[in-house]
């Protein structure tokens, strides 16, 4: 596609469910990144993809928190359990390469509101 | 471990003169420098990055920044501020990850809201 593709915009869960995040990456690019933005903060590392592979996963919160991309374009994040701090714009940004150089491109995000 | 700090939480500033956005940042090795503006409800979009050579930057939207390695600096410029481009910019610093066959791990700053005013 044209940009980067999140779905859904916003997500109003109740305390306690499960969600899925959805990331369509720009079409051919390998790297694909996923971000937290906090009300007030800049964007916060989670998890990086090469390909299907995650190869950094640093940043995740913890063990509820889990990200795949079973064929190398779509990713999902999948938070379990959720609880009201998870409350944030999840951001995903893919990269043709991972070149300095190439910079990222980012989604709109999804908002998600846990109640 | 490298930062960026954006030491200003909002900046107003009137139509027609010319903005600064301040940021500084913390590196160990060359600094990679990138400035994102978010638009509510959109997401982030590049404005400029320093990679190498000259220490001005040329962006999109006429926007510059100067990268000042002596005084760790990468401020935002406009030389005439419209209204349109209040929002939220953030800068940011690359790191070059080794590991996993190498990648760039980005760090970004808490943002600054700039406010156009008519």
């Amino acid at each position: 596609g044209a940009g980067v593709s999140q779905t859904p915009s916003n997500k109003v869960t109740e305390k306690g469910k499960y969600v899925e995040l959805r990331c369509d990456p720009i079409s051919g690019h390998t790297a694909l990144y996923w971000y937290r933005q906090s009300l007030g903060q800049g964007p916060e590392f989670l998890i990086y993809f090469q390909g299907t592979g995650a190869a950094d996963d640093s940043g995740l919160p913890n063990d509820r928190f889990f990200a795949v991309r079973p064929e190398g374009s779509v990713s999902t994040l999948k938070i379990q359990r959720t609880e009201r701090g998870d409350s944030a714009v999840y951001l995903c940004a893919s990269s043709p390469g991972t070149g300095v150089g190439y910079g990222y491109t980012f989604g709109s995000g999804t908002r998600l509101t846990v109640v | 471990a490298q930062s960026v700090a954006q030491p200003e939480d909002q900046v107003n500033v009137a139509e027609g003169n010319p903005l600064t956005v301040k940021c500084t940042y913390s590196v160990s090795g060359n600094p990679y420098l990138f400035w994102y503006v978010q638009y509510p409800n959109r997401g982030l979009q590049f404005l400029l990055k320093y990679i190498t050579g000259d220490n001005l930057v040329k962006g999109s939207y006429g926007f510059e920044a100067e990268f000042n390695k002596s005084q760790t600096s990468f401020h935002l410029k406009k030389p005439s501020a419209l209204v349109s481009d209040s929002a939220l910019y953030f800068c940011a610093v690359i790191r070059w990850e080794q590991n996993s066959g190498g990648y760039q791990k980005v760090t970004f700053g808490i943002g600054t809201k700039l406010q156009v005013i008519p």
